[in-house]
């Protein structure tokens, strides 16, 4: 079955300052990966994703990823980051091809990311 | 309007009562996912529609949970005789296909508070 971590629950940073969110997840397979963003007050929305390809994903509003298949790993990560990131971040896995596991998204717990002004 | 609507955005129900959650998915979207996000937790899938065909619903958590999708556009999701640990946040997600390239688009989910 399907797993993905995230490292942290919160994560409290000073505006400029720089994010690393870790994400590891477990799957026999070749994935998808994902990074979802909800704003508060309002509905998941998709950041970035990696299909196939180059392994550094560049999102919306200065957000990247970079897919590390040895390590199983698609941490996201901004220069610098501004009070309006302040949000909860969310990694995603499904697998890549048709069959067992190759539509739903697998969820991790999330991270709470509040950027301190 | 362009996204996935849910429906009702907060239902408040009493143990053991009958509940009914809508979502109307983005225009001409196959795909149709229902998820379970309890607090603090990330969604976690309940079931898929492609079409009016429910494909997968092995993540529904007990036969108290049914979900229908008839004419393959607005899904239903109801629960009988709910119990206290149905309470979370229900999640519709549509895509024009389940697989290969194409992501999932959220609505804003119904919050159920069961007393």
């Amino acid at each position: 079955a399907q797993s993905v971590s995230q490292h942290n629950h919160h994560v409290i940073l000073s505006e400029a300052a720089s994010l690393e969110l870790g994400c590891n997840y477990s799957y026999g397979g070749t994935v998808n990966l994902f990074w979802y963003v909800q704003y508060p007050g309002q509905h998941l929305q998709l950041l970035l994703k990696y299909f196939s390809g180059d392994p550094l994903v560049k999102g919306i509003k200065g957000f990247e990823a970079e897919f590390i298949k040895s390590k199983f790993s698609f941490n996201l990560r901004k220069p610098s980051v501004q009070w309006s990131d302040t949000a909860e971040y969310f990694c995603a896995v499904k697998g890549a091809y048709s069959g067992a596991g190759s539509y739903q998204l697998t969820f991790g717990k999330g991270t709470k990311l509040s950027v301190i002004p | 309007g362009a996204g996935v609507s849910q429906s009702p955005r907060y239902k408040v129900a009493k143990r053991g009562q009958d509940v009914a959650l809508r979502c109307d998915p983005i225009s001409g979207h196959v795909s149709l996912f229902w998820y379970q996000q309890a607090l603090g937790q990330g969604p976690e899938f309940l079931t898929y529609f492609q079409n009016e065909a429910q494909l997968d619903k092995s993540g529904l958590p007990s036969d108290r949970f049914f979900a229908e999708r008839p004419e393959g556009s607005v899904s239903t999701l109801k629960i009988q005789r709910t119990q206290q640990e149905d309470s979370a946040v229900y999640l519709c997600a549509s895509s024009f296909l389940g697989f290969r390239d194409q992501p999932q688009h959220f609505g804003d989910g119904t919050r159920l508070s069961i007393l």
